[in-house]
């Protein structure tokens, strides 16, 4: 069952600015991960943050876990056109991975 | 490189037509999963394997069932597809990292 909700559904930048999209999740975690997912394609494997951890970095990626608040965010900096594309968060509990509704995001050129 | 291999890439099915889907991993993960998604909507879990063991989730309906003849290798079968059964279907693999990879996906289109 689906675990997370997304905010906000849809996000549309300019390419250079920065985008931030949330995730709230119900029940305990092992771990929280993020994947991007481009029009019809699979998903792809973006950063992993553990229960145990607050901020993680990963190039222009930048995720925070509040465990306390049972939400992430998703942080990427100087967007690209390239980042264009939906992106899931999922929260992970032995060895299921249940994901939320995602968050479009559109860069402009 | 090592993957995750999902083929075909598209297949188009009768309805009522038995259907299979294959996934295979060159990752050697224990652990392997079959999501559906559905247009716009978030991948939900259908069941998954961890070595031989499988584990159905419990709103997976009775049509979809699933083989692990080896490690390698994990089938969908959709035994009676009905037009509600049209998405794209998404094996991943978890490494011990807890990471999961994903193969590219199978749309399935119902007729």
């Amino acid at each position: 069952s689906q675990q997370g909700e997304e905010d906000p559904q849809a996000l549309s930048i300019q390419e250079g600015e920065n985008a931030t999209m949330n995730c709230s999740y119900k029940t305990s975690i092992n771990n929280l991960q993020w994947y991007r997912q481009n029009s019809g394609r699979g998903l792809v494997h973006l950063i992993l943050i553990r229960s145990n951890e607050r901020e993680k970095h990963s190039g222009r990626l930048r995720v925070t876990l509040d465990t306390s608040k049972k939400s992430s965010s998703l942080l990427i900096t100087a967007s690209r056109a390239a980042d264009t594309a939906s992106y899931f968060c999922a929260t992970s509990n032995d060895y299921k991975l249940s994901f939320g509704a995602g968050t479009t995001v559109t860069v402009r050129a | 490189d090592a993957m995750v291999i999902q083929n075909p890439r598209y297949q188009v099915t009768q309805f009522g037509k038995p259907v299979t889907l294959s996934c295979s991993q060159t990752l050697n993960h224990n652990v392997m999963y079959w999501y559906q998604q559905k247009s716009s909507q978030a991948p939900k879990l259908l069941f998954h394997y961890y070595d031989k063991d499988f584990n159905n989730e419990a709103d997976t309906p009775d049509n979809f069932q699933s083989r692990r003849p080896n490690t390698s290798f994990c089938f969908l079968d959709i035994r009676s597809p009905g037009l509600g059964d049209a998405a794209m279907y998404l094996c991943a693999t978890q490494g011990t990292d807890y990471g999961y990879t994903f193969g590219s996906g199978t749309r399935l289109t119902v007729v």
